[in-house]
């Protein structure tokens, strides 16, 4: 079955605290990855995604991501976090395929102290 | 990403009404996804659908939704005799046609979502 999972619901940090949050997926085929982000009140916005080549991908606002390929994951990283940074992130996969259609993790609340 | 337009913003509706959710895709998308989410729930895919086509609604419930794009106009995800269970945010994301450019072509872009409320 395809799905994708967020291990952590809710992290809490200090700002200039580094950040990792979990994504791992289960999906046949290749793959492309996501990562979007929803600040309070708005919309989901993309931070970062994976398509091919590099699996070391960089996003907006300092964010990155490494597709782990034999690992099924596809972790966020922050070296240095802002209060800014608080949101909702959702990691994301989609095959392929033209019907393939893009399946979100439940996400993970991140929250930062000033 | 902001061309994704939904309407409306918040919609309440009495038990046993319907709900009409509006999604106008980014101008030249032929593809729209809907997403339900509840609170710690995460966004769960409901349906896929092309112009005049549905591709996967494999997470649309069996009775009572439906969901259309037709031709014309925009993509309207239709909820009837509606019960409290679907009182949540609905977003919409549309994407561009399927073509040689994988890198564009499966990113999705999302609206500001409708929050349906019933009472």
């Amino acid at each position: 079955a395809q799905s994708v999972s967020q291990h952590n619901h809710h992290v809490i940090l200090s700002e200039a605290a580094s950040l990792e949050l979990g994504c791992n997926y289960s999906y046949g085929g290749t793959v492309n990855l996501f990562w979007y982000v929803q600040y309070p009140g708005q919309h989901l916005q993309l931070l970062l995604k994976y398509f091919s080549g590099d699996p070391l991908v960089k996003g907006i606002k300092g964010f990155e991501a490494e597709f782990i390929k034999s690992k099924f994951s596809f972790n966020l990283r922050k070296p240095s976090v802002q209060w800014s940074d608080t949101a909702e992130y959702f990691c994301a996969v989609a095959g392929y395929s033209s019907a393939s259609k893009i399946i979100f993790g439940s996400g993970t609340r991140l929250s930062i102290r000033p | 990403n902001a061309g994704v337009m939904q309407n409306p913003r918040h919609l309440v509706r009495r038990r046993g009404q319907e709900a009409r959710l509006r999604c106008s895709p980014v101008k030249g998308h032929s593809h729209v996804y809907w997403y339900r989410q509840l609170p710690e729930e995460g966004l769960k895919f409901m349906v896929y659908l092309q112009k005049e086509n549905i591709i996967d609604e494999s997470g649309m419930p069996k009775e009572r939704f439906s969901a259309e794009f037709p031709k014309e106009g925009p993509s309207i995800l239709r909820i009837q005799q509606v019960v409290r269970g679907d009182s949540a945010a609905y977003f919409c994301a549309s994407s561009p046609p399927r073509g040689t450019r994988v890198e564009t072509d499966t990113e999705a872009f999302f609206g500001q979502g409708t929050r349906l409320t019933v009472v």
